[in-house]
């Protein structure tokens, strides 16, 4: 079975620039999660969605928007980019929004210039 | 708030060496604990859980026991391998956080083994 997939794999951007990540997540799994990881630290919760629903939400400003699909997969949204966005942002799935079990995909690399 | 707080690397170790990566945590309740690794160029792998006091989660003869009263799960390992050489996360998933499934990572150690 295909674990959850992230597109694109890099991707550079300029300042003030619009950017949107995809995810897909295991197929039966109905919660998706993302996560930043900037060079050197541990990953930072951003969004959870499940149902297509927002669960939870991390301390990051409103620049940052997902959403979720019927088919469960997912986008992030950062609107006016800035160089700090720079990072690895990771897509997790679980089977249900309060499972332990969260499964990470190989991240998109982000690069604001 | 919840925080996990784990040794700074880099960790750098000969070929079956005895490892120990401590972690420490601060969280209200009764949180769930995880070590994840990444290897270079990939993503998060979860590497062993637990998810009660004095549970040890265990996996590829890596070990971490659940110790509430000095809010420890420090990971070890017996005899590592080259293969080994990755960056280590513990984690926590707090009770209050039930309704979202948010993992609080450490910063992370690096372990680099040598032949």
């Amino acid at each position: 079975d295909a674990g959850v997939t992230q597109s694109p794999t890099h991707l550079i951007k300029t300042r003030g620039q619009h950017v949107t990540l995809r995810c897909s997540p295991i197929s039966g799994h109905k919660s998706v999660s993302w996560y930043q990881q900037v060079l050197g630290q541990g990953p930072q919760f951003i969004f959870q969605y499940y149902e297509k629903e927002e669960r939870g939400r991390g301390n990051f400003p409103d620049r940052f928007s997902a959403r979720q699909f019927p088919n469960y997969s997912s986008e992030l949204n950062v609107n006016a980019l800035l160089l700090g966005d720079s990072a690895l942002y990771l897509c997790a799935s679980s089977l249900v929004v309060g499972g332990l079990e969260q499964y990470f995909g190989p991240g998109t690399r982000l690069t604001v210039t | 708030g919840n925080s996990v707080t784990q040794m700074e690397g880099p960790v750098t170790l000969s070929e079956e060496a005895f490892l120990t990566i401590n972690c420490t945590y601060t969280a209200t309740g009764y949180p769930s604990l995880f070590w994840y690794v990444q290897y270079p160029g990939e993503g998060l792998q979860l590497l062993l859980k637990a998810t009660k006091a004095d549970d040890k989660g265990s996996n590829k003869g890596f070990e971490a026991t659940y110790r509430k009263e000095t809010t420890s799960f420090h990971l070890e390992k017996g005899s590592v391998q080259v293969s080994d050489s990755a960056v280590y996360f513990c984690a926590l998933s707090a009770p209050e956080d039930s309704s979202a499934s948010k993992i609080i990572f450490g910063s992370g150690t690096r372990l680099s083994i040598r032949p």
